[in-house]
């Protein structure tokens, strides 16, 4: 059973900090690893889906990579802004579970002024 | 307007009542999806259809039930609403991409309290 796991649960920072959010996973066979934000009162919206042939994808400020051999993924966020505060969510597609997504438990991330 | 919308956004009811939460999408996706958020434990899959004649069990799925009454509507129901149930409900879609590149378009939640 694909498990998945984020660190820290929850993370402040100042204004302009990098910083770095874990992901890992136990079942490297994933055709994709996806990370989400999660807003109060809203939805999820995807950010950055990394494809299982591909090591990282960037989205303006965010890059996320992924190394299936470890069972890892990362999300850096650069020049962090008051903005960027929300709950950010690991999701990966695995092989054997093909359409339905396994969610680690999400990072709450407050970056403050 | 949404391109995934669920009804009601907030409810609370009691132990025992029957509750149904709608979700309406028109992105035009063939596969839904219900999942439902407690504090610390992610996202868990309750329920999921990959076409109107397809209706599959998720991890969670004792105590709830669906209906896919067309391509753009997937209801979940609670036949008798326990206090445990009480979570943050959202519903998904996606469409039929390729495997690698699939990604679900979600809903803005219903919050569910169970008394």
């Amino acid at each position: 059973k694909q498990e998945v796991t984020q660190i820290p649960a929850a993370l402040s920072v100042p204004e302009g900090e990098n910083l770095v959010l874990n992901c890992s996973f136990t079942d490297s066979a994933i055709y994709n690893l996806q990370w989400f934000r999660q807003d109060p009162g809203k939805g999820l919206t995807s950010l950055l889906l990394i494809q299982s042939s591909q090591r990282e994808q960037t989205s303006g400020r965010l890059n996320a990579s992924l190394d299936k051999s470890s069972g890892r993924s990362t999300l850096y966020i650069a020049a962090s802004q008051p903005g960027d505060s929300a709950t950010y969510l690991c999701a990966v597609m695995a092989g054997t579970s093909y359409g339905k997504l396994t969610f680690g438990q999400g990072t709450i991330l407050t970056v403050h002024p | 307007d949404a391109d995934v919308t669920q009804t009601p956004r907030n409810r609370i009811t009691k132990t025992g009542k029957r509750i149904m939460l709608e979700c309406s999408q028109t992105k035009g996706h063939d596969r839904m999806y219900w999942y439902r958020q407690d504090p610390g434990l992610g996202l868990r899959l309750i329920y999921y259809s990959f076409d109107v004649k397809d209706i599959n069990k998720g991890e969670i799925s004792d105590g709830y039930s669906v209906s896919r009454q067309a391509q753009a509507k997937f209801s979940l129901s609670l036949e008798s609403a326990i206090p445990n149930q009480t979570a943050l409900y959202f519903c998904a879609t996606s469409d039929l991409g390729h495997l690698t590149t699939d990604t679900q378009y979600f809903g803005p939640g219903t919050r569910l309290t169970v008394l």
